[in-house]
């Protein structure tokens, strides 16, 4: 069965600072990977996605992943953070087959510090 | 195109009511989810359906009934509602083919008393 862990519950930055968000999945084959992002009181929006090739991928608002089997991880970054990226971040693991359902971690609370 | 479209936004019931949540998405995807989000707990699936005409139980299926009623539309019924059913409700729709990337609409939120 597939499962996803993101360790961080909560993680609290200052604007302009790095940031690296840690995903870790099980999965029996190659994985699809998805980061989500959401924002209060809205639904959930892909930031990027990995299915296959180039291990980093680029996604929306300058954020980056990348994806090592060797650690089945899959950690999401962001070279500088803004006030405007404080949300609820989602890892998930998804199929082609099983009606493409997605297995999703519980989130990790991103607070940006001014 | 409005991609994921849920009604209505905000709901509260009495213990006891019955209500249907409305979901249509615009992107002629075959596989729709219903997901609850509650603190602390993530997203749990409800129902899902892989093609019209078809649906699934997820992990948190009990109280719950849905309907796919044709490619666009996806309702999720809660015959009875129970406090324990206060939450906030997420549709999504996907392309199996495309690893299960999905997109979601705004969320209804629910307050049973």
């Amino acid at each position: 069965a597939q499962s996803v862990t993101q360790p961080d519950i909560h993680i609290t930055v200052s604007e302009g600072a790095s940031l690296e968000l840690r995903c870790n999945y099980s999965y029996g084959a190659t994985p699809y990977l998805f980061w989500y992002v959401q924002s209060p009181g809205q639904g959930l929006q892909l930031l990027l996605k990995y299915f296959s090739g180039d291990t980093l991928v680029q996604g929306i608002k300058g954020f980056e992943a990348e994806f090592k089997r060797s650690q089945s991880s899959f950690n999401l970054r962001k070279p500088s953070v803004h006030w405007s990226d404080a949300a609820e971040y989602f890892c998930a693991v998804g199929s082609n087959t099983n009606a493409g359902k997605s297995t999703f971690g519980d989130g990790t609370t991103l607070t940006v510090k001014p | 195109n409005a991609g994921v479209t849920q009604t209505p936004k905000f709901q509260v019931l009495k213990t006891g009511q019955s209500m249907t949540l409305q979901c249509a998405q615009d992107m002629n995807h075959n596989s729709m989810y219903w997901y609850r989000q509650d603190p602390g707990m993530g997203l749990r699936l409800i129902y899902y359906s892989a093609s019209e005409g078809t649906t699934d139980k997820g992990e948190v299926p009990n109280g719950y009934n849905v309907s796919r009623l044709n490619k666009r539309e996806f309702s999720l019924r809660l015959e009875s509602a129970a406090p324990s059913q206060t939450s906030v409700y997420f549709c999504a729709s996907s392309e199996a083919h495309r690893g299960g990337e999905q997109y979601f609409g705004p969320g209804t939120r629910l307050t049973v008393t």
